[in-house]
C-alpha cells in the first residue's frame, strides 16, 4: 500500500450537490491529518486539520476512521468556487516526513 | 509577517547548468521541506530537514542536494540540471508540537524549466 492514496478524479459535480472524497494511509501510527486545497498549481492552502475523530467547518466536514485507516472530506452545498484540487496530507510521526496524496480534482458545474 | 519566502519565482536553465533555490521562514519552525509538483501529480517530497543541521531524503531525492544553513534557511541545489527536473518547486515549514506535526506553511513556488 502506498503511504497516502487518493482517488484522482476528476469529480464533476453540479452546484449545490454534496461530494465526498476519501484518502487512505498506511502508517497506523499517524496522529495528525490534513486536507489542503490547491488552485491552479499555486501553493496549497490548509483547509482542515483532523487530530481525533473529525472536524467540521461550515460546509466542510473531515472525518477520521482509524480502524480502516482513511480520512474523508465532505463538502455540502457545493459552490463554483470549490473547484480545485484537494490534497490529503498524513505526517509521519516517526521521522517528520510529510507525504501528500496525489490530490483529487473537483469541478463544480453551474 | 512574511511566513515562507522562496526565490526565485521563475527560472529557465539549460541542461547541465546548476542553480540553487532559496527558502527562508521567519516563524521559528524546526522542520522544513522541499517538494516538486509535476502536471497532474501531487506534491512529491524531495528532501526535508527536521532541525537545524539535519537533512533527510524524501521520495525523489536523486539529482538534488540540500543545505540547512541555519534554522531559518533551507536551500535546494541542482548541480547539473536535466529536463526531467522541469517542475514547480515548493518550500514549506512546520512545527512539531508534542510529537505531532502541525500544519505546513508554503512558499509561493518556483517554476523551473530546463531546456
Amino acid at each position: 500500500r502506498k503511504e497516502v492514496e487518493q482517488d484522482p478524479g476528476p469529480f464533476n459535480v453540479p452546484e449545490g450537490a454534496t461530494v465526498a472524497f476519501n484518502c487512505t494511509y498506511s502508517n497506523s501510527a499517524s496522529q495528525s491529518f490534513f486536507w489542503y486545497r490547491q488552485d491552479c498549481r499555486k501553493e496549497p492552502k490548509l483547509l482542515m486539520s483532523v487530530y481525533s475523530s473529525g472536524n467540521e467547518d461550515g460546509r466542510f466536514t473531515a472525518q477520521l476512521n482509524r480502524a480502516s485507516q482513511y480520512i474523508s472530506l465532505l463538502i455540502r452545498d457545493s459552490k463554483l468556487s470549490d473547484s480545485a484540487t484537494y490534497l490529503c496530507v498524513v505526517p509521519s510521526n516517526r521521522d517528520d516526513k510529510i507525504i501528500f496524496g496525489k490530490g483529487t480534482r473537483l469541478h463544480i458545474l453551474p | 509577517n512574511a511566513g515562507v519566502t522562496q526565490t526565485p519565482k521563475f527560472q529557465v536553465l539549460k541542461t547541465g547548468q546548476s542553480m540553487t533555490l532559496q527558502c527562508a521562514q521567519d516563524m521559528n519552525h524546526n522542520s522544513m521541506y522541499w517538494y516538486r509538483q509535476d502536471p497532474g501529480m501531487g506534491l512529491r517530497l524531495i528532501y526535508y530537514s527536521a532541525s537545524e543541521g539535519t537533512t533527510d531524503k524524501g521520495e525523489v531525492p536523486n539529482g538534488y542536494n540540500v543545505s540547512r544553513l541555519n534554522k531559518r534557511e533551507f536551500s535546494l541545489r541542482l548541480e547539473s540540471a536535466a529536463p526531467s527536473q522541469t517542475s514547480v518547486y515548493f518550500c514549506a515549514s512546520s512545527e512539531v508540537t508534542g510529537g505531532i506535526n502541525e500544519k505546513l506553511f508554503f512558499g509561493s513556488g518556483t517554476q523551473l524549466s530546463v531546456l
